[in-house]
């Protein structure tokens, strides 16, 4: 059984751009979490999507956005890029969220410059 | 609201040594509890979860975990570590109820010395 997918590995972006980031769950999980991890902040919830719908959003600025499409597949964007963006970009998925056991990528390391 | 404090973000042992991984929690309902570990440059593995069934959780890797209501804690042990431990290890709470994310601790770096 496949794990959970997170394409690209890495990312160089300049600032002000924006990037778009991809997740592939398990097959049949249907929910897919974000979360943002750094040196100076660790891990930060970024948003939940559960059927296409957001359940929850962490506390981040609206350059943060995300969706999932109809196959569970969800991407994450973030516009006008600022340095403090630098950071990996984990996606984890399990069957419905809450208490279920999550499962995680590799994730994105993106760097802004 | 729920937090997680892992004390110490360092620890450093001996192999063959005891592991002792510090969590303490915070939670308005009863929680649900995880460890993951990380290692260099890879995503988090779920090292075992607390789901009210049973106070001590065994996991993978001869890991293990004890909650205790009474402490708020959920600390991760192994009898003896192995060279292969030496990662970065996270406690999550997750309360459950519409609350669909997981809020993790600081992490603490394991250090396995020959």
């Amino acid at each position: 059984k496949a794990g959970v997918t997170q394409t690209p590995r890495y990312l160089i972006k300049t600032r002000g751009q924006q990037v778009t980031l991809s997740c592939s769950p398990i097959s049949g999980h249907r929910s897919v979490s974000w979360y943002q991890q750094t040196p100076g902040q660790g891990l930060q919830f970024l948003f939940e999507y559960f059927s296409e719908t957001q359940r929850n959003k962490g506390n981040f600025p609206g350059r943060f956005s995300g969706r999932q499409f109809s196959n569970s597949r969800s991407e994450m964007n973030v516009s006008t890029l600022e340095l403090g963006d630098s950071a990996l970009y984990l996606c984890a998925s399990s069957l419905q969220g809450g208490y279920a056991e999550a499962f995680f990528g590799q994730g994105t390391r993106l760097t802004v410059v | 609201a729920q937090s997680v404090t892992q004390l110490g973000s360092h620890v450093s042992v001996s192999e063959g040594a005891l592991v002792l991984l510090r969590c303490n929690y915070s939670s308005s309902v009863p929680p649900y509890l995880f460890w993951y570990v990380q290692y260099p440059n890879q995503g988090l593995q779920l090292l075992l979860k607390y789901t009210s069934a049973a106070t001590l959780v065994k996991g993978i890797n001869g890991f293990e975990a004890e909650f205790k209501k009474s402490e708020t804690s959920f600390h991760l042990t192994k009898p003896s570590a192995h060279m292969s431990d030496a990662a970065e290890y996270f406690c999550a709470v997750n309360s459950g109820g519409s609350n669909y994310k997981l809020t993790f601790g600081k992490g603490t770096l394991l250090t396995v010395n020959p």
